[in-house]
């Protein structure tokens, strides 16, 4: 019961900024949005989450829009090993934390 | 810190056989996770637990699959018998309680 829509591939030129779309609109009020890559034979990563507010950290940037219906993730120097699937996730945060992972997007870095 | 430990990474067997997995989750998580995952999907939820007890097993084949958690730290996951189409990669993950999920590397099931 996958609570997200993302588009199942993108590419993006090695060096440049890297935007990912999830789109949540049935999203709750103390849900949160998280994000996770995987990439090829491990096991999902954690990269950021957030409820509301715009969020940084040392990966990524994490862009909630204002009635929370979507959010961006942005890689904001792809490298090659950035190369793997993106899943976003909204944390059903009073059913026993349960992740619902759609298919993620594919984001191919290119040279 | 150490993550999730899963083992083995890689398993073969023919149908009909069985199976077992273990996991090792992060020390002091409440909440274990046993997801499974199929070439070209995101992982789907087998079972949680927190502590001792199931809190979902709703997506768990319960006729094949098993799962037991023993003093609320390790896990394993059975399947009793093996199908085809239980081929696939099998996630550990824990989490403290309501917060982000931390995931094993994983392992790979082949049923010939």
């Amino acid at each position: 019961d996958a609570k997200t829509t993302q588009p199942p591939s993108m590419d993006c030129a090695e060096g440049r900024a890297a935007n990912l779309p999830c789109n949540h609109s049935t999203i709750s009020g103390n849900e949160y949005v998280y994000w996770y890559r995987q990439i090829h034979s491990q096991g999902p990563q954690y990269i950021i989450h957030g409820l509301k507010n715009n969020e940084t950290n040392e990966m990524a940037s994490l862009i909630i829009t204002e009635d929370r219906k979507s959010s961006t993730l942005i890689l904001p120097h792809a490298t090659l090993r950035d190369t793997a699937v993106y899943y976003c996730i909204v944390r059903v945060e009073y059913n026993f934390n349960k992740f619902y992972f759609g298919s993620g997007t594919k984001l191919n870095v290119k040279p | 810190e150490a993550g999730v430990a899963q083992s083995p990474r890689y398993k073969i067997i023919e149908k009909r056989q069985s199976v077992a997995f273990w996991c090792n989750p992060i020390s002091g998580h409440a909440t274990l996770y046993w997801y499974q995952q199929i070439l070209g999907q995101g992982p789907k939820l087998l079972i949680q637990f927190q502590n001792n007890g199931v809190v979902d097993d709703s997506q768990l084949p319960k006729d094949r699959f098993s799962a037991e958690r023993l003093k609320g730290v390790d896990s394993t996951l059975k399947i009793q018998p093996a199908k085809l189409e239980d081929s696939a990669v099998y996630l550990c993950a824990s989490s403290l309680i309501n917060a982000g999920q931390f995931f094993g590397p994983g392992t790979r099931l082949t049923v010939l």
